[in-house]
């Protein structure tokens, strides 16, 4: 079976720029969370969505945006790009709420922001 | 923000020996998760234990909870070359605003031949 999907996998942007970024989850997974992680640390929980409704949304600000589809994938999206949001950006599905179990991950997007 | 430290930043060991990693976290929690990264690429569940549960084996891996000190330490043994990755614990505190896990900062633990 496919795992949770991700693309690009590396994409480079300059300042003021946006990006869509895109996640397949793992067939039947209904939960999709997005998180960044910047080099050096973990990864920060920036939103989730279940039943392709918010569930969730970390400390971030309102250039970032996401939905979910009625197929379960998901874009992020990163309005008027900044250099501090160089990260690499990954994607996580679940069945149910994350608080239930595991959750499985992609292998991420690479962004750079020059 | 982080909402836990692993302790110690990295770790490096031979092969064979025992791995020892901590984590700290500050609010109250309904879990705990360990997971797996090789470098800069997706993170790996290795192992979630609930806030009921004081200990708990996978395979080589043993995890302990101590809510009362809000810590968890993750045992790797007999490790392997192959072990070598980043750590992380996560946990999920099931605060209103949607569930989530943060993320501690990470043990770099690198096994040598």
């Amino acid at each position: 079976d496919a795992g949770v999907t991700q693309s690009p996998t590396h994409l480079i942007k300059t300042r003021g720029q946006h990006v869509t970024l895109r996640c397949s989850p793992i067939s039947g997974h209904k939960s999709v969370s997005w998180y960044q992680q910047v080099l050096g640390q973990g990864p920060q929980f920036i939103f989730q969505y279940y039943e392709k409704e918010e569930r969730g949304r970390g400390n971030f600000p309102d250039r970032f945006s996401a939905r979910q589809f009625p197929n379960y994938s998901s874009e992020l999206n990163v309005n008027a790009l900044l250099l501090g949001d160089s990260a690499l950006y990954l994607c996580a599905s679940s069945f149910g709420q994350p608080s239930t179990g595991e959750l499985f991950f992609g292998e991420g997007s690479r962004l750079t922001v020059l | 923000s982080q909402q836990g430290e692993e302790d110690p930043q990295a770790l490096s060991i031979q092969e064979g020996e025992n791995a020892t990693m901590n984590c700290s976290y500050k609010t109250s929690i309904n879990n705990l998760q360990w997971y797996r990264q090789n470098s800069g690429r997706g993170l790996v569940h290795l192992i979630l234990i609930r806030s009921n549960e004081r200990e708990k084996h996978s395979g080589r891996l043993r995890v302990t909870l101590d809510t009362s000190k809000k810590s968890s330490s993750l045992l790797i043994t007999a490790s392997r070359a192959a072990d070598t990755a980043s750590y992380f614990c996560a946990t999920d505190d099931n605060k209103g605003g949607g569930n989530k896990l943060t993320f501690g900062t990470g043990t770099q633990l690198k096994v040598e031949l």
